[in-house]
């Protein structure tokens, strides 16, 4: 079945970037929107953006300015950097499948982002 | 106000039912949306749940018991998720998620104990 696995670093200082990956197996690749989301210690989840590969980008107009969402065909992979992070972007961020008939029917396993100077 | 709001925590029994409520704003409509459903247990990411729009429009998540249901209250500008036959493992966190003009919005989410 399809696999999402998630990598990237775990602690940040003020205004760095933060980049995270998602590998996909198992399953089609194209054919799907890719979406982030967040959730922050003890509170709900927030999304963030989503990519087709080959096509549309999306992002929440919460953090537009900052995010970037790519696919990479080649690899099966979608990728996420969120410039000049602070505090509040300490957060499990994770990667999901995306479609209008069952929007997150597969999820990574989250990647755990701190914030911190 | 938020777009979409849930109570914060509910408590049921097991074998008893349990409905969430998710309520949007007073400006935009139930009945136009369609309304996702996810569970979200400690240490785990979300899993999708169901979607409903209208008894004709709706779909259950993949290996998602028919216990787990959706409706809506146009009178209470809510969406519904009604489980029945309450179970232990059905404590968990539920969220409900629209497409609400240029973004996917979450509710804030209910805490559910089964007690």
């Amino acid at each position: 079945q399809v696999q999402l696995q998630q990598w990237g670093a775990g602690l940040l200082k003020p205004s760095e970037t933060l980049s995270l990956t998602c590998a996909v197996s198992g399953g089609s690749f194209s054919g799907y929107y890719w979406s982030w989301i967040r959730q922050s210690p003890g509170k709900g989840l927030e999304w963030i953006g989503e990519v087709k590969p080959g096509g549309t980008t999306r992002s929440n107009p919460s953090v537009e300015s900052r995010v970037t969402i790519s696919a990479d065909t080649s690899k099966d992979q979608v990728s996420l950097s969120l410039t000049s992070v602070t505090a509040a972007d300490t957060a499990v961020y994770y990667c999901a499948r995306w479609s209008w008939a069952g929007p997150g029917d597969v999820w990574g396993k989250g990647t755990t982002v701190t914030v911190s100077s | 106000q938020a777009v979409l709001t849930q109570a914060s925590s509910l408590s049921a029994s097991p074998g008893a039912s349990a409905s969430l409520t998710c309520t949007l704003r007073s400006d935009i409509s139930v009945g136009t949306y369609m309304i996702y459903w996810y569970q979200q247990k400690p240490g785990s990411p979300p899993q999708f749940l169901l979607r409903y729009k209208s008894d004709f429009d709706k779909k259950q998540g993949s290996g998602v018991p028919s216990r787990f249901s959706g409706s809506k209250d146009a009178t209470a500008n809510a969406a519904i998720l009604l489980i029945s036959g309450l179970q232990s493992e059905d404590e968990a966190d539920y969220y409900c998620m629209v497409w609400h003009d240029t973004a996917w919005v979450f509710g804030g989410g209910t805490k559910l104990t089964v007690l």
